[in-house]
């Protein structure tokens, strides 16, 4: 499968608890976007970056999250003392970087995150 | 006011009807417009592109209104296979090509 992978799929952890997520883009794919959906809510933006560098950051990612993309190819996402709004399903999407006006996201699997 | 508005819905709808999905958007500056189908705990995934002369993509019609800043789809000859969460979707441009979406509206086909 060449797709988007992220991993775990899900996590169950509870709350004050540290987690962490991986993303692998689909391969040569540059920019790397993370989203959060919550239940009945459309993704919402995180964060992206275009090869190592994290260019954007959302609002919403407050000081216990952070991101990172160290060699340019995944990424992972730690959320630091959890708490209970931060269950939600975490999506990464990767993309080219070309020309175009508009390149194409295509989002992973997710990982859905419960925090009791 | 969020940045997409759609109605949640649910849409239920008995096989082969044509249905209707709306969406607003507030930012005046956004570039590009797109529908996106969710399956249920799945990915989203992109259904088309929406642009301003309108375009069809088999039973799937996009539209996009850029002066009342409204995105419509109207999908005929609906299949239990279209039962889906329909996301609006807009870019606002710039470099970092990040995406806005809407809640989505839940389509159920019945047979």
């Amino acid at each position: 499968d060449t797709g988007v992978s992220q991993d775990p799929r899900h996590k169950i952890t509870k709350r004050g608890q540290n987690v962490t997520f991986r993303c692998d883009p689909i391969s040569e794919h540059n920019r790397l976007y993370w989203y959060r959906q919550t239940l009945g809510q459309g993704p919402e933006f995180l964060t992206y970056f275009q090869n190592e560098a994290q260019l954007e950051k959302s609002r919403l990612l407050s000081d216990r999250f952070s991101a990172e993309r160290p060699k340019g190819s995944f990424s992972t996402l730690e959320i630091q003392r959890t708490e209970q709004g931060d269950s939600a399903m975490y999506l990464c999407a990767s993309s080219t970087d070309t020309a175009l006006s508009y390149n194409e996201q295509f989002f992973g699997p997710g990982t859905r995150l419960t925090v009791l | 006011r969020k940045e997409v508005e759609q109605d949640p819905g649910p849409f239920n709808v008995p096989e082969g009807a044509t249905v209707a999905f709306n969406c607003t958007y507030s930012n005046s500056a956004s570039q590009s417009f797109f529908w996106y189908r969710q399956d249920c705990r799945k990915e989203p995934k992109l259904l088309m592109s929406v642009y301003s002369s309108g375009n069809e993509d088999g039973r799937f019609t996009a539209q996009l209104n850029r002066a009342s800043q409204y995105i419509s789809l109207l999908i005929r000859d609906s299949k239990l296979s279209d039962s889906a969460t329909y996301l609006c979707v807009v870019r606002y441009g710039g470099a970092t090509n990040k995406l806005i979406f809407g809640t989505g509206t839940l389509l159920a086909v019945q047979p």
